[in-house]
C-alpha cells in the first residue's frame, strides 16, 4: 500500500515535556531504522529493530531516548523530559528485508521543535 | 569524525554542465548507497553498488565504487535543474559487518540554474 508514514508531522512541545513519535513502517516490512537528521546534513542512525527485536540503539543520544516496536510493525520513538537541542527532524526508514542490500524506504519525518 | 566524508558540501551550477561527487572513508564498506532527497522529502534510492571497482549507470548518473570498497562517486553529465536536491551517500557493513545499519556522509546540496 503506501509508503512510510509519520506522525505526528511537526511537534511544538515546551522543555521538560516528554513526546512520542510514531513511524507506520511499509506493510510486511522486517526491519525499521530511527534516524535524527538536521537540516541540509546527512541522516544519523538513532536505533534500528528486525521484526520487533531492537538490534542496535548505539545511536541514542542518551537514556531519555528510547524506542519499542513491540508487535515488530509500528514502532515508537520516545523523549522524555524534552531539552531545546532535541529540537531536529527525526526520519524513520523501513526494509524488505534485513541484509544491507535491501533498499531504504524513507518517511516524510517529524519536525520536533523543542521551546 | 565523519565516517564518510563527502565533498562538495555545496554545488551550483549552470544547466547543462557536469559534476562529479566524492564519497571517501578510510573504512571499507560491504556496499555503499547513493539517495538523493528533495525539500520536505525523505531520501529516495538512486543506487546500491557492491563490487569494487563496479560502474552503474542511471541515465545521466554514473555511480562508481571504489576497487577497495572505501570511496564512490556520483557524475552527473548535462546537469538540468531538476536534478537539484541534497545528494547522500550511505555506507553499509564497515568493518566487515553487514546487516542494514547505514552510515550517511554529510551530503552535498547541488543546485543547478537554468
Amino acid at each position: 500500500g503506501a509508503g512510510v508514514s509519520q506522525s505526528p508531522r511537526y511537534k511544538v512541545t515546551k522543555r521538560g515535556q516528554d513526546v512520542a513519535l510514531r513511524c507506520d513502517p511499509i506493510s510486511g516490512h522486517v526491519s525499521l531504522y530511527w534516524y535524527r537528521q538536521a537540516l541540509g546534513q546527512g541522516p544519523e542512525f538513532l536505533t534500528y529493530f528486525n521484526y520487533e527485536a531492537q538490534q542496535d540503539k548505539s545511536g541514542l543520544p542518551n537514556d531519555r531516548f528510547s524506542a519499542e516496536r513491540p508487535e515488530g510493525s509500528i514502532s515508537t520513538l520516545t523523549i522524555q523530559r524534552t531539552e531545546q537541542r532535541d529540537s531536529a527532524m527525526y526520519r524513520c526508514a523501513s526494509t524488505a528485508g534485513y541484509s544491507s542490500y535491501n533498499e531504504q524506504f524513507f518517511g516524510p519525518g517529524t519536525r520536533l521543535t523543542v521551546l | 569524525t565523519q565516517l564518510l566524508e563527502q565533498s562538495p558540501q555545496f554545488l551550483s551550477i549552470q544547466e547543462g554542465e557536469n559534476l562529479t561527487v566524492y564519497c571517501n572513508s578510510s573504512s571499507v564498506f560491504s556496499s555503499l548507497q547513493w539517495y538523493r532527497q528533495e525539500p520536505g522529502e525523505g531520501p529516495v534510492l538512486l543506487v546500491t553498488v557492491v563490487t569494487g571497482g563496479e560502474v552503474k549507470k542511471l541515465k545521466r548518473l554514473t555511480f562508481q565504487f571504489g576497487d577497495a570498497r572505501k570511496d564512490s562517486s556520483l557524475h552527473i553529465t548535462a546537469a538540468q535543474p531538476g536534478d537539484t536536491g541534497l545528494y547522500l551517500c550511505a555506507g553499509d557493513g564497515a568493518g566487515g559487518t553487514s546487516y542494514g545499519k547505514l552510515t550517511f556522509g554529510q551530503g552535498t546540496i547541488l543546485t543547478v540554474h537554468p
